[in-house]
């Protein structure tokens, strides 16, 4: 079972930041947050993870709180196409273990 | 960069057959995980190898299998397929002998069946 609650859906009008919250209270010391996000039926696309620092990258910044119990996904200029539903995943990802997606947020970013 | 592929992309069967999906990983990857999506629905867990081992398993039917070969290929086998099998199915690779690594998906095999 997936181990994280994230909201149904969410709106943000375009050009603005989207700030996408995770609860993961049962996270385990090894085990790492993800993010995807899935577009149109595509594959699942990778955007970010991180252990307990906060990340960024080209995409993506990843705030992990101090306790690791939850974490925000911020999409700093939200444009139409990142309309997706957005999935965060807690798992050490490690020789095929535990890689469970939960019912993930559903973005849709307004023009 | 190479992906993760996935081959066919599409497949069109009849119920009670047989259908074979494979799963080309990311050079070097050594793990994989198969999920399936249906209409509307969130990627379920199918089941997982690491180094042509079953690692984990999901909510995978007993009428289908699946297998790592030693190429680091795998294939997932279906038989006596039902209307409800009908599903996106895609398969995912990483590297699990790096303890911070990441999954990358294919485009997944959209499979019908009528």
């Amino acid at each position: 079972d997936a181990k994280t609650t994230q909201p149904p859906s969410m709106d943000c009008a375009e050009g603005r930041a989207a700030n996408l919250p995770c609860n993961h209270s049962t996270i385990s010391g090894n085990e790492y947050v993800y993010w995807y996000r899935q577009i149109h039926s595509q594959g699942p696309q990778y955007i970010i993870h991180g252990l307990k620092n906060n990340e960024t990258n080209e995409m993506a910044s990843l705030i992990i709180t101090e306790d690791r119990k939850s974490s925000t996904l911020i999409l700093p200029h939200a444009t139409l196409r990142d309309t997706a539903v957005y999935y965060c995943i807690v798992s050490a990802l490690n020789y095929g273990q535990n890689f469970v997606f939960g019912p993930g947020t559903r973005l849709s970013v307004l023009p | 960069a190479a992906g993760v592929i996935q081959s066919p992309r599409h497949l069109i069967k009849e119920k009670r057959e047989t259908a074979t999906l494979k799963c080309y990983p990311i050079p070097r990857h050594d793990t994989v995980y198969w999920y399936q999506q249906g209409p509307g629905q969130d990627p379920q867990f199918l089941i997982s190898f690491y180094e042509k081992m079953q690692s984990d398993k999901g909510s995978i039917p007993d009428r289908f299998s699946a297998q790592q070969f030693s190429d680091y290929h795998s294939e997932l086998n279906m038989s006596s397929l039902e209307l409800g099998d009908s599903a996106l199915y895609f398969c995912a690779s990483s590297l699990s002998s790096e303890s911070n690594t990441e999954a990358f998906f294919g485009q997944g095999t959209r499979l019908t069946v009528v």
